[in-house]
């Protein structure tokens, strides 16, 4: 049971370049998320699905894209990086947290990736 | 709209003595507070909630929260710290709008544990 593992951990990308951030859960886990985390910011939530073929967007939802196609996958997307988008990145799940006493679950997160844009 | 305020950056605490991480919050309705730790490089890890009941709330590795409606604060605290417990530690509260579980998170205090 591996929990929530994001891919890659680290990548250093140019101006203009695009890539996806991969986020995978065992879990079963119902709603995902994407959170960026700055310094003295805390984290601030990019997008989130609350099940397959489900995203919404979330406090800073601009110059990224979100995708969930299947219920164990949710990807991170930018088309055309920024510096400004220099974080780590952060990708969680939990149960569906709307019925009864599974409200409120906590969020389990991955470990992170470090992603710097030049 | 739901806010947390942790209003220290940092917190340094010997080893072996009590620790408190504050944290104030801002809701519309019922609170429902959670207490994240992050260790470095590593994602955050729940420790405890607080959703109703009694104020005084038990989590992991020894650690509990002090609900209190009237100061609106749910501090986080140990009796007695370890070295190990120095880490990253953040306050959230759960966005009763959006009516599923977004979570708003604070800005962090760093615990520092000197042995």
């Amino acid at each position: 049971n591996a929990g929530v593992t994001q891919t890659p951990k680290f990548r250093v990308l140019k101006t203009g370049q695009s890539m996806t951030l991969l986020c995978a859960q065992d879990m079963n886990h119902e709603y995902m998320y994407w959170y960026r985390q700055d310094p003295g910011m805390g984290l601030r939530l990019i997008h989130y699905s609350v099940g397959e073929g489900t995203t919404a967007k979330g406090e800073v939802p601009d110059g990224y894209n979100v995708s969930r196609l299947k219920k164990q996958n949710f990807l991170l997307g930018l088309e055309s990086a920024a510096p400004s988008q220099t974080s780590v990145y952060f990708c969680a799940s939990s149960y569906n947290s709307n019925i009864g006493t599974s409200s409120n679950q906590p969020q389990h997160f991955g470990d992170g990736t470090r992603l710097s844009i030049l | 709209a739901q806010s947390v305020a942790q209003p220290e950056d940092q917190v340094k605490v010997a080893e072996g003595n009590p620790l408190t991480v504050k944290c104030t919050y801002s809701v519309s309705g019922n609170p429902y507070l959670f207490w994240y730790v992050q260790y470095p490089n590593r994602g955050l890890q729940f420790l405890l909630k607080y959703i109703t009941g009694d104020n005084l709330v038990k989590g992991s590795y020894g650690f509990e929260a002090e609900f209190n409606k009237s100061q609106t604060s749910f501090h986080l605290k140990k009796p007695s710290a370890l070295v190990s417990d120095s880490a990253l530690y953040f306050c959230a509260v759960r966005d009763t709008n959006t009516g599923f579980q977004k979570l708003v998170f604070g800005t962090g205090t760093r615990l520092l544990v000197s042995p």
